[in-house]
């Protein structure tokens, strides 16, 4: 069965330290989110891409973040200067036409210390 | 704005009897639709089961089925014949109906352990 890809599984890095977590959707589907879950809360919506551009945010997703799909297949996320709060679990997730058909993958846990 | 809440943060279950995990939700939508989603150790989020709101008949998936209560915004999972492998994350979800992108809003989750 098809699959999402995250890598790296974890990463730690310093607080003001850029960081670029990669997915890789599921190769016909067309709509990409991104999702991070904060220990201990509940996962929570960041930011859907479609057709190569955002198409919708939430506010967590300030001018520290970015997303962008490089190469038609990877879908990355990027934390511009990272603090202590960032730190959580992200996940990828994507969709191809279908209302409910979401696919998310193992998530990419980062730490800021 | 749409809320989901799980009351129970944490469940337990003998293996091979019935649980069943609460869910209920805020939303002035009429049509949308509910999930649960399961989140094993291993981290990745699979999709247990989920409901048109339009419907009116529960969703059923073997051995987990819902109890969908749209006049109350209530979602409940009946997990039967509990097994070890069911241990995990249980997640409820909600997307709205409109357009096909929709992101998924979650509730906090219920950990649910399952006892040989």
């Amino acid at each position: 069965e098809p699959e999402v890809t995250q890598t790296p599984s974890h990463q730690v890095t310093q607080m003001g330290q850029e960081v670029i977590l990669r997915c890789v959707p599921i190769s016909n589907h067309l709509y990409f989110y991104w999702y991070r879950q904060i220990l201990g809360q509940k996962v929570e919506f960041l930011v859907s891409f479609y057709n190569n551009e955002i198409s919708e945010k939430s506010e967590i997703f300030d001018d520290q973040f970015s997303v962008e799909r490089p190469d038609g297949s990877n879908f990355t996320l990027k934390i511009r200067s990272t603090k202590l709060e960032d730190s959580a679990m992200y996940f990828c997730a994507s969709k191809g036409d279908s209302l409910y058909g979401y696919t998310f993958g193992s998530g990419t846990r980062l730490t800021v210390v | 704005a749409q809320t989901v809440t799980q009351s129970q943060p944490e469940m337990s279950v003998q293996e091979a009897e019935t649980v069943t995990l609460s869910c209920t939700y805020d939303t002035s939508e009429s049509d949308y639709y509910l999930f649960w989603y399961k989140q094993p150790p291993s981290r990745q989020m699979i999709l247990v089961i989920r409901q048109e709101a339009y419907k009116q008949q529960n969703a059923t998936e073997n051995r987990f089925s819902v109890n969908f209560q749209k006049a109350a915004k209530s979602f409940s999972l009946k997990i039967s014949d509990s097994q070890l492998g069911d241990a995990a994350m249980y997640f409820c979800a909600y997307r709205g109906y409109g357009g096909s992108q929709g992101n998924l809003i979650f509730g906090k989750g219920t950990k649910l352990s399952v006892k040989p």
